[in-house]
């Protein structure tokens, strides 16, 4: 059964702790991407991965941080350094990578930071 | 800069048709995705246009007008289950990077 995993749904941390959010997927695609979406505001990417041991930048980057050390797996650390972190992360993956490629999503983690 | 319209809510009626407008200023445009996105859920590919024209899958459509920087997506024989979230994302700056708008509630009223 082929597709994205991310765990856990819900996730709760202290202020000032670093958190790693976990995204699998076993659908063998090339790229990976991670983004945040807040209320009333569109999906916003924070990093993109499109082969192993290689990622960059996306529009929110300050304060995360991603390793890409096996094609299937692409984690994410929200640190201290990020203001506002309390979120609903998505991770997605496409084939390549490239420009038409449709992007597929997991299901999420919704972080608060008390 | 990238930006992206389109409404924020809409209701409509079980059984009857909606369309969902979606207008871009974006540089590098390569195509439109239309996703939904059901409270709390992951957003589900519905569809994807890249040159001028109407697609159709099913009960959902989309349409695309790159002179005019305008899309819609079209639901028909609406369902209770079609009230969600639809996201229009744009592919920008000339590689698989989208820039998504904030997302239309839609509402399907018995």
């Amino acid at each position: 059964d082929g597709g994205i995993t991310q765990s856990p749904k819900y996730l709760f941390r202290k202020e000032g702790q670093n958190v790693t959010l976990s995204c699998e997927q076993n659908l063998n695609h090339d790229a990976m991407y991670w983004y945040r979406q807040d209320p009333g505001q569109g999906l916003r990417l924070i990093y993109y991965s499109q082969i192993v041991n290689d990622f960059q930048k996306g529009d929110i980057a300050e304060g995360y941080s991603v390793s890409r050390e096996k094609k299937e797996s692409f984690p994410l650390t929200v640190t201290s350094a990020q203001k506002n972190p309390t979120a609903f992360y998505l991770c997605a993956s496409s084939s390549t990578g490239g420009s038409t490629d449709t992007q597929y999503f997991g299901p999420g983690t919704r972080l608060t930071v008390l | 800069g990238q930006n992206i319209d389109q409404p924020t809510e809409m209701t409509a009626t079980e059984g009857a048709i909606v369309q969902i407008n979606c207008t871009y200023q974006t540089s590098g445009f390569n195509g439109l995705f239309w996703y939904q996105q059901h409270a709390g859920e992951a957003p589900t590919f519905l569809s994807y246009n890249v040159l001028d024209g109407l697609e159709e899958k099913g009960r959902f459509s989309s349409f695309l007008s790159r002179s005019k920087g305008y899309s819609y997506l079209l639901l028909k024989e609406l369902q209770m289950k079609d009230s969600a979230s639809y996201l229009c994302a744009a592919i920008t700056g000339g590689g698989n990077k989208l820039t998504f708008g904030t997302g239309t509630q839609l509402k399907v009223e018995l």
